[in-house]
């Protein structure tokens, strides 16, 4: 079975422009989490789209969106980019009645 | 979710047993706890998880101690690629691995 894979893997941007990251989650999982990583703030919670909504949300400027689609992929939109928006982005595959989360190996990104 | 404490790093030789602990004093009686790990520019990696039995797998043991407040992770023979930064996790248990909340975990550095 193949895992969670994210495209990109890396991406540099510039402030003020806008990115789409995209994820795969394994298949038959309909559950689609976002990560933000970085060295100061560690890992953190951005939101959760099960079934093409958005079940959860983190503390997160509305720069940050995310939508899924029928097929459970899921991208994650950041506009108007900021210096502070460096970071490893990670996305998670689960199952509901399974609490096990499944990572991609993330996106890079470097806003310049 | 349930604040946790871990030791900011430890080291491990080789072929040696690892035990990796975490506080959670305030463990409500609904709260699992999980160990994930994340090994250099991956995304994190399910462990373990239990309530308050021990749980043993594949990868690891989980030892929790009778009035919940602590738990240790085992990995009984430690290897160079164990070396990761491990996150011990507690929260209800929902159906689902959404919103997880990291810490800034145990970096585990193993060696020859």
């Amino acid at each position: 079975k193949a895992g969670v894979t994210q495209t990109p893997r890396y991406l540099i941007k510039t402030r003020g422009q806008q990115v789409t990251l995209s994820c795969s989650p394994i298949s038959g999982h309909r559950s689609v989490s976002w990560y933000q990583q970085t060295p100061g703030q560690g890992l953190q919670f951005l939101f959760e789209y099960f079934s093409e909504t958005q079940r959860n949300k983190g503390n997160f400027p509305g720069r940050f969106s995310g939508r899924q689609f029928s097929n459970s992929r899921s991208e994650m939109n950041v506009s108007t980019l900021e210096l502070g928006d460096s970071a490893l982005y990670l996305c998670a595959s689960g199952q509901d009645g399974n609490e096990k989360l499944f990572f991609g190996s993330g996106t890079q990104l470097s806003v310049l | 979710d349930a604040k946790t404490t871990q030791p900011p790093s430890m080291d491990c030789a080789e072929g040696r047993a690892a035990n990796l602990p975490c506080n959670h004093s305030t463990i409500s009686g609904n709260e699992y706890v999980y160990w994930y790990r994340q090994i250099h520019s991956q995304g994190p990696q399910y462990i373990i998880h239990g309530l308050k039995n021990n749980e043993t797998n594949e990868m690891a043991s989980l030892i929790i101690t009778e009035d919940r407040k602590s738990s240790t992770l085992i990995l009984p023979h430690a290897t160079l690629r164990d070396t990761a930064v491990y996150y011990c996790i507690v929260r209800p248990y929902t159906g689902t691995a959404s919103k997880l909340t990291f810490g800034t975990g145990t970096r585990l550095q193993v060696t020859l």
